[in-house]
């Protein structure tokens, strides 16, 4: 069963606006970490927040990460239509010795030109 | 080549075959996961080796899937007497160790009819 819910379930925006995708999950965790997917493909990993960390940023991409709420946004900025794929965020629980990844079920993003 | 390459990269099978789908991870890599992942899902745990050893298997469906790493490189998920419910993309991902970043294949996409 996965870990947690992704809100919302599909996206679609215009080229250059930036898009805001959102992450709960349930139980305490080690860190958690942001996947994207394209059509037929593997998932990229696209960044890691660890669980003492409340933000973090690497090029177009903002991580946040709530523990007390439990929840983790991704926010894209200027977006481009390569960004449209599905992405997943991903925990690894703190009760977990290997880190076996738990997926949420993922925000289908389309960007428009 | 640099990345995690699974073959094949599609499979149809009839209701009661056997299938074998393999994974070659990323060269010294120690970790290697197996995922599912259902059409319009998030991937789904199944299996993890570090080097040759399975140390969890407790996302396996049910005694018809079989995994092995018998040299700790190159591993292979065995699906007996296959059902339609088996139908779904299977995912591997390797990890050099730790809590780095998963690097996933590309999958294969198993039918079964």
């Amino acid at each position: 069963s996965q870990q947690g819910e992704e809100d919302p379930q599909a996206l679609s925006i215009q080229e250059g606006e930036n898009a805001t995708m959102n992450c709960s999950y349930k139980t305490s965790i080690n860190n958690l970490q942001w996947y994207r997917q394209n059509s037929g493909r593997g998932l990229v990993h696209l960044i890691l927040i660890r669980s003492n960390e409340r933000e973090k940023h690497s090029g177009r991409l903002r991580v946040t990460l709530d523990t007390s709420k439990k929840s983790s946004s991704l926010l894209i900025t200027a977006s481009r239509a390569a960004d449209t794929a599905s992405y997943f965020c991903a925990t690894v629980p703190l009760s977990q010795g290997a880190q076996k990844l738990v997926f949420g079920q993922g925000t289908r993003l389309t960007i428009n030109p | 080549g640099a990345g995690v390459s699974q073959s094949p990269r599609y499979k149809v099978a009839k209701r009661g075959q056997d299938v074998a789908l393999r994974c070659d991870p990323i060269s010294g890599h120690v970790s290697l996961f197996w995922y599912q992942q259902a059409l319009g899902q998030g991937p789904e745990f199944l299996t993890y080796f570090q080097n040759e050893a399975q140390l969890d298997k407790s996302g396996l469906p049910s005694d018809r899937f079989f995994a092995e790493r018998p040299e700790g490189s190159v591993s292979t998920l065995k699906i007996q007497r296959t059902q339609q419910e088996d139908s779904a993309v299977y995912l591997c991902a390797s990890v050099v160790t730790g809590s780095q970043p998963q690097h996933f294949g590309d999958g294969t996409r198993l039918s079964i009819l």
